[in-house]
């Protein structure tokens, strides 16, 4: 049972915006950085956020995110088909001594 | 560019063993920490391992712990992940990775290998 817990599911129709919520705690979020990954269908997760916000380079600015307090967020706007995927944030907890993911949210284009 | 190919993995019976392996190319090997991913079928992922740059360090999920160890060759730029007494509950994608150079985020990712442990 993973600590950190997203929307199972969101959708939206093309060209829309679309919010993925990523809840902690004191001992992963709210003092260590959050990443945001891609999983596209049948394939191996990919980054698209680290440091709480930071696109590494390929990653369009159609992704943003944020991080306040026990929680995280990844935005997508402009949504696209090819957006279709499986989105996980992932954290260090520091009371495990652990790296956890999100319970993983996907996104479905209308 | 980054490339990260695992391979060794397979059908294995509860309480056997597999070594499965990462070959690394288009970096600096020893210049970073590395990761061990996995995903079991139709579920989320689930962070497996750690290994720093010099293997000074290591961690391990508490899932694991005691049964799996992680290590590397770095003249081989190779990564490793030793798997004993295996359950059923470890059938997943092994995912090799790429530990940021900033922090604990995986920034690049091999494309995966099937560990089944199944009678």
């Amino acid at each position: 049972q993973s600590v950190l817990t997203q929307p199972p599911s969101v959708s939206a129709a093309p060209g829309q915006k679309v919010i993925i919520s990523c809840s902690g705690s004191n001992s992963n979020i709210v003092n260590n950085y959050v990443s945001w990954y891609q999983q596209l269908p049948g394939t191996a997760p990919r980054l698209l956020i680290y440091e709480n916000d930071k696109r590494p380079s390929g990653i369009p600015d159609r992704f943003s995110a944020s991080k306040s307090g026990t929680s995280a967020t990844l935005g997508i706007i402009g949504l696209q088909t090819g957006d279709e995927a499986d989105y996980y944030c992932g954290t260090w907890d520091t009371r495990l001594s652990a790296y956890v993911f999100g319970t993983g949210t996907k996104v479905t284009v209308l | 560019q980054v490339q990260l190919v695992e391979s060794g993995g397979g059908l294995v019976k509860p309480g056997g063993s597999l070594r499965l392996s990462c070959a690394a190319s288009g970096f600096t090997f020893s210049d970073y920490y590395m990761s061990w991913i996995r995903q079991a079928p139709g579920k989320g992922l689930e962070w497996v391992s750690y290994i720093s740059s010099t293997s000074t360090y290591t961690y391990y999920a508490d899932s694991v712990k005691g049964r799996f160890t992680i290590s590397r060759d770095n003249a081989k730029n190779s990564l490793f992940l030793q798997m004993n007494t295996l359950r059923g509950e470890d059938s997943a994608v092994y995912y090799c990775g790429r530990v940021g150079a900033s922090g604990w985020y995986t920034d690049y990712w091999g494309q995966g290998t099937l560990v089944t442990v199944s009678s």
